[in-house]
């Protein structure tokens, strides 16, 4: 079966825009989470969401946001971007409790 | 606060040495653990979970909630072990929320 897709790949965006992540997970798991991949920080945990609800969320500015649709598909969205929003964005999906399966990532550079 | 450490940044070893990569984690319930995997221009997959305990690519890890450990060895390193190796942890209950370390590459040297 088809994996996780995250479009678009790469992202180049000037400081202050806004920018939309696009995650599809594989089918018939309903939990999507996000996570944020720097050199200086590693992996953080950006949110989780389950049945188009916010299940928990990690320690990121209001600016970091999201949503789930009913097919499962979740956006993440990035307002007001600033130069250290530059990273990799992954996506995962699960069952409602179990392995993690992760997204090639979207490549965010901010300038 | 839930954390997991992972305190060599680098290790490299010759194709045929044993390999041990050390993973500390502090939290005060019952977590589940987890390593991960990152091949070269590969997406991150799942090695293993602590609660399979199953030997996946020769690769063991045997979580010690004494010592708040799960490291993870191998007998015999081959070079297609060459990647970066992230242990994580979940708290259990509602959420897939993973704790990821700051990862440890591991090179293999023919």
């Amino acid at each position: 079966k088809a994996g996780v897709t995250q479009t678009p790949r790469y992202l180049i965006k000037t400081r202050g825009q806004q920018v939309t992540l696009s995650c599809s997970p594989i089918s018939g798991h309903r939990s999507v989470s996000w996570y944020q991949q720097t050199p200086g920080q590693g992996l953080q945990f950006l949110f989780e969401y389950f049945s188009e609800t916010q299940r928990n969320k990690g320690n990121f500015p209001g600016r970091f946001s999201g949503r789930q649709f009913s097919n499962s598909r979740s956006e993440m969205n990035v307002s007001t971007l600033e130069l250290g929003d530059s990273a990799l964005y992954l996506c995962a999906s699960s069952l409602e409790q179990g392995e993690a399966f992760f997204g090639q990532g979207t490549r965010l550079t901010v300038v | 606060a839930q954390r997991v450490t992972q305190p060599e940044k680098l290790l490299s070893v010759f194709k045929g040495a044993p390999v041990e990569l050390k993973c500390n984690y502090s939290y005060s319930g019952s977590p589940e653990l987890f390593w991960y995997v990152q091949y070269s221009r590969q997406r991150l997959q799942l090695l293993l979970r602590h609660i399979s305990r199953e030997s996946i690519k020769g690769f063991t890890a045997d979580l010690n909630k004494g010592e708040t450990s799960f490291h993870l060895k191998k007998p015999f390193a081959q070079e297609e072990d060459s990647a970066m190796y992230y242990c994580a942890l979940t708290m259990g209950g509602a959420t897939n929320k993973l704790i990821f370390g700051t990862g440890t590459l591991l090179a293999v040297q023919p």
